[in-house]
């Protein structure tokens, strides 16, 4: 069985800070994991992705995530947060690429 | 870049009446999903499909729910009796045969009055 959990439903940082999302997975197979980032009223945009190669991802807009099996967490960082960085980010699990679990989502909020 | 895409964007019904979602997923795709998002909830797995039938099914998806690829293009959900618990973002997704990514549509907003 997978499973994803995402710690903390609302995020808030100041712009110019550091953006930590927080994902922790559960999978008995090594996993498949990403991150989407949901605009209001959009769809779920890819953000990165780790398929077992570099555990370290770097991704569009200036995110990255580490990959730690030990912990079993996939969590995603920016160095420093831009307005337009305001959204919603899910992460999400699969280890066939056939069904994706999604965590319940981390909305972040941009302080000016 | 090709892409999924989705239609109505938006698609208000009445409660008890037929729907349905209609998805153009990215052409040399081959596997398809549905996926929902109830406002305020995580996106949650609905059905996915290959070689025209289901090859896995979530306990949401009940007798209600089917789906179809009427031709080479779309992939469409139906829901044959809406209930307000339907109301939600519907989201398609697409796969190739190789790969481990799926590809988004931007989603079809349902809502059941």
């Amino acid at each position: 069985a997978q499973s994803v959990t995402q710690l903390g439903s609302h995020v808030s940082v100041s712009e110019g800070a550091l953006v930590l999302l927080r994902c922790n997975y559960s999978s008995s197979v090594p996993p498949y994991l990403f991150w989407y980032v949901q605009y209001p009223n959009q769809g779920l945009q890819l953000l990165l992705k780790y398929t077992s190669a570099a555990t370290l991802v770097k991704g569009i807009n200036g995110f990255e995530a580490e990959f730690k099996k030990s912990e079993t967490s996939f969590h995603l960082t920016k160095p420093s947060a831009h307005m337009s960085d305001a959204a919603e980010y899910f992460c999400a699990v699969t280890n066939t690429g056939n069904q994706f679990y999604f965590g319940t989502g981390t909305s972040l909020t941009v302080i000016p | 870049e090709p892409e999924v895409t989705q239609t109505p964007s938006h698609q208000v019904t009445q409660m008890g009446q037929e729907v349905i979602l209609r998805c153009v997923p990215i052409s040399n795709h081959l596997y398809f999903y549905w996926y929902r998002q109830i406002l305020g909830q995580k996106v949650e797995f609905l059905v996915s499909f290959y070689n025209n039938e289901i090859s896995e099914k979530s306990e949401i998806f009940d007798d209600q729910f089917s789906v179809e690829r009427p031709d080479g293009s779309n992939f469409t959900l139906k829901i044959r009796s809406t209930k307000l618990e339907d109301s939600a973002m519907y989201f398609c997704a697409s796969l190739t045969s190789y790969g481990n990514e799926q590809f988004f549509g931007p989603g079809t907003r349902l809502t059941v009055l």
